[in-house]
């Protein structure tokens, strides 16, 4: 089955200790992203990644990091939690080309303390 | 930066009425506009995703159109149901990936 999957799903963590969301996909999608999503934001993309090893930064990049060593795998890292991105967070990945739609994982909700 | 405005941002509407709603978008460096169904603890899913203006696409009750020239699209529901209540997404891509509006939230009321 074609899926996009994150984990953790619900996460609760303190502040500055180090955490990964991982991310995954089995459809060979060139292109991966990490969103936010917040409460009269919308989805806000933080990081997307068109290849591996090719990362940039979307419109909220402050406070991740992101790695893309494999096409599969698009890990979101946050070095130093903050409360203030307690978030629901979704990772979505799609083909390269005009017109192809984007699938995403079942999202991830993290609240730091 | 592409900015992709919807509007309205929520939207409340009895059984059996139709709606219709709007996404707008920079009309430069045009690429595709994607429309999403996003229902509440569920991840958002594709409705349609349009490239070329004029584009008009159906999917049972709800359709939508897109205006390159102009930078706008509308999402259109016909005869709503309460199971269409959702928020609807719209994005737009350059030539880098999707980036959303705030999206509608419709409910509709039985």
């Amino acid at each position: 089955e074609a899926q996009v999957t994150q984990n953790p799903r619900y996460l609760i963590t303190v502040t500055g200790k180090k955490l990964t969301v991982t991310c995954s996909q089995n459809m060979n999608h060139e292109y991966m992203s990490w969103y936010r999503q917040d409460p009269g934001l919308g989805l806000r993309q933080i990081y997307y990644s068109m290849n591996v090893e090719v990362t940039d930064k979307g419109d909220v990049p402050e406070g991740y990091k992101v790695s893309r060593k494999e096409k599969r795998n698009f890990p979101l890292i946050l070095e130093s939690p903050s409360p203030n991105q307690t978030s629901l967070y979704f990772c979505a990945s799609s083909n390269a080309g005009v017109g192809t739609e984007a699938f995403f994982g079942q999202g991830t909700r993290l609240t730091v303390v | 930066i592409l900015n992709v405005e919807q509007s309205p941002q929520s939207l409340h509407v009895q059984e059996g009425d139709s709606t219709n709603f709007t996404c707008s978008f920079p009309s430069s460096n045009f690429y595709a506009l994607h429309w999403y169904r996003w229902e509440t603890a569920k991840s958002p899913e594709a409705l349609f995703v349009m490239t070329l203006n004029g584009d008009e696409k159906k999917k049972g009750r709800i359709s939508a159109t897109l205006n390159t020239k102009e930078g706008y699209s509308y999402l259109y529901i016909k005869g709503s149901q309460p199971e269409d209540s959702a928020t609807y997404l719209c994005a737009s891509s350059g030539n880098t990936p999707l980036v959303f509006g705030k999206g509608t939230r419709l409910s509709v009321i039985a």
